[in-house]
């Protein structure tokens, strides 16, 4: 079965400026999350969805960030206006039973 | 709250010879474990989870990993690394709705 599919891989942007990431979790997948990873740290949930409601955004950060997941598929993530601090990669995973399966992230430079 | 403590942020070790790489949790419920390996420039593959019965888990690459509830540990371990065991690895534990925390890392440099 085809994995879980982000894009793009890799992106470069002022600070300030906005930016968005796709996931598309593996398919029959109802659990679909979003994780921030700092270099050298390990990931940090964003926001975690059940179908297309939220079940966990308490670590959001709400005044910049925001995730959609309309059609309880594929996923959004946006960051507006994006901070030095954003720098990271971000990791979109979907899960089945007790397993989260991860897609390749995005790595996201702000200068 | 669970925590997940890795205090070895790099381990190096040379091909052929065995390593453990430490994983620490606190929780005040039943917890499910995890190791997840990270190579360069990917996402995170689940290496083994514990969720219930053996307290001892293995994977298919020769990687093992023990539960031990008194100690609160789940430590990863290969009695012989190869030079492609070179990679980050990350303890992690289910809260519960099926959300995972992560702990810091260990980075895993075997060299010839």
């Amino acid at each position: 079965e085809a994995g879980v599919a982000q894009s793009p891989r890799y992106k470069i942007i002022e600070k300030r400026q906005s930016v968005a990431f796709w996931c598309n979790p593996i398919s029959g997948h109802a659990t679909l999350y979003w994780y921030q990873q700092i270099l050298g740290q390990g990931p940090k949930l964003l926001i975690q969805f059940q179908n297309n409601g939220v079940v966990d955004d308490s670590q959001l950060p709400k005044d910049r960030f925001s995730a959609e997941r309309l059609k309880g598929v594929d996923s959004t993530l946006k960051i507006q206006p994006a901070k030095l601090e954003d720098s990271a990669v971000y990791l979109c995973a979907s899960t089945s039973a007790m397993e989260q399966y991860f897609g390749p992230g995005t790595r996201l430079t702000v200068t | 709250a669970q925590s997940v403590t890795q205090l070895d942020s790099q381990v190096p070790v040379f091909e052929e010879a065995p390593v453990e790489l430490r994983c620490n949790y606190s929780s005040s419920v039943s917890v499910y474990l995890f190791w997840y390996v990270q190579y360069p420039n990917q996402g995170l593959q689940l290496l083994l989870k514990y969720l219930s019965g053996s307290t001892l888990v293995e994977s298919i690459n020769g990687f093992e990993a023990e539960f031990n509830k008194s100690q609160t540990s789940f430590h990863l371990r290969k009695p012989s690394v190869h030079i492609s065991d070179t990679a980050e690895y990350f303890c992690a534990v289910n809260t519960g709705f099926q959300k995972l925390v992560f702990g810091t890392g260990t980075r895993l440099l075997v060299s010839p």
